[in-house]
């Protein structure tokens, strides 16, 4: 199993682009989520899926925008980037939450720079 | 506002000694408790977790301890070894769904 993987590693934007960030699971989890992590600030939810079709709102939702057509990939898209997106970026992913907490497997990040 | 809180960013131990690190949270309807391991250019793995129905658990050299009157947990890494270097993120949810994460304290083992 390849685990979660995320698609690019680095991404440098210029203000106002939009991007997709890639992220995809091979282990059949029905939870999904994506963070990102800031110096000082620790890692903060952005968006959620407890399975295909259906998505919710993190903490920190505003000017990112998710979807989740299939079990394996949850793509989290900027549709006009700022330098306050200057972060990096984990999708996390597991077998469930829906009556029980499972433990949640990380992929290795993705580094976005917002000019 | 942080709902979880690592008021430590560093700590450094001797090879060996004992790591205790800290966490302290404000939400009393978070339930259930964890522990992140993350290495540089990686992403964080899980390490421990705790239910609020208990006080301590324990995985080999590392115990978690819940003191919920004070909002407070710890982990205690015995015997620090120079791999455990690396920075630990507490988190904590009530909900399931929802994680809340602390700013993270970057432990130092020396050997």
């Amino acid at each position: 199993n390849a685990g979660v993987t995320q698609t690019p590693k680095f991404q440098v934007l210029k203000t106002g682009q939009s991007m997709t960030l890639q992220c995809a699971q091979d282990m059949n989890h029905e939870y999904m989520s994506w963070y990102r992590q800031d110096p000082g600030m620790g890692l903060r939810l952005i968006h959620y899926s407890v399975g295909a079709g259906i998505t919710d709102q993190g903490e920190v939702p505003n000017g990112y925008n998710v979807s989740r057509s299939t079990t394996e990939d949850f793509p989290l898209r900027l549709l006009s980037a700022a330098p306050s997106q200057t972060s990096v970026y984990f999708c996390a992913s597991s077998l469930t939450q829906r009556v029980s907490y499972n433990e949640q497997f990380f992929g290795p990040g993705t580094r976005l720079t917002v000019l | 506002d942080q709902q979880v809180k690592q008021n430590s960013p560093s700590l450094s131990v001797q090879e060996g000694r004992i790591s205790i690190l800290n966490c302290d949270y404000t939400n009393s309807m978070f339930d259930y408790f964890l522990w992140y391991k993350k290495y540089p250019a990686e992403g964080p793995t899980f390490l421990i977790s705790i239910s609020s129905i208990k006080d301590k658990n324990e995985d080999g050299r590392f115990t978690v301890f819940l003191n919920k009157s004070a909002k407070h947990l710890s982990l205690h890494i015995v015997p620090s070894q120079p791999g455990d270097s690396a920075v630990y993120f507490c988190a904590a949810s009530y909900n399931f769904n929802k994680f809340y994460f602390g700013s993270g304290t970057k432990l130092n083992v020396k050997p």
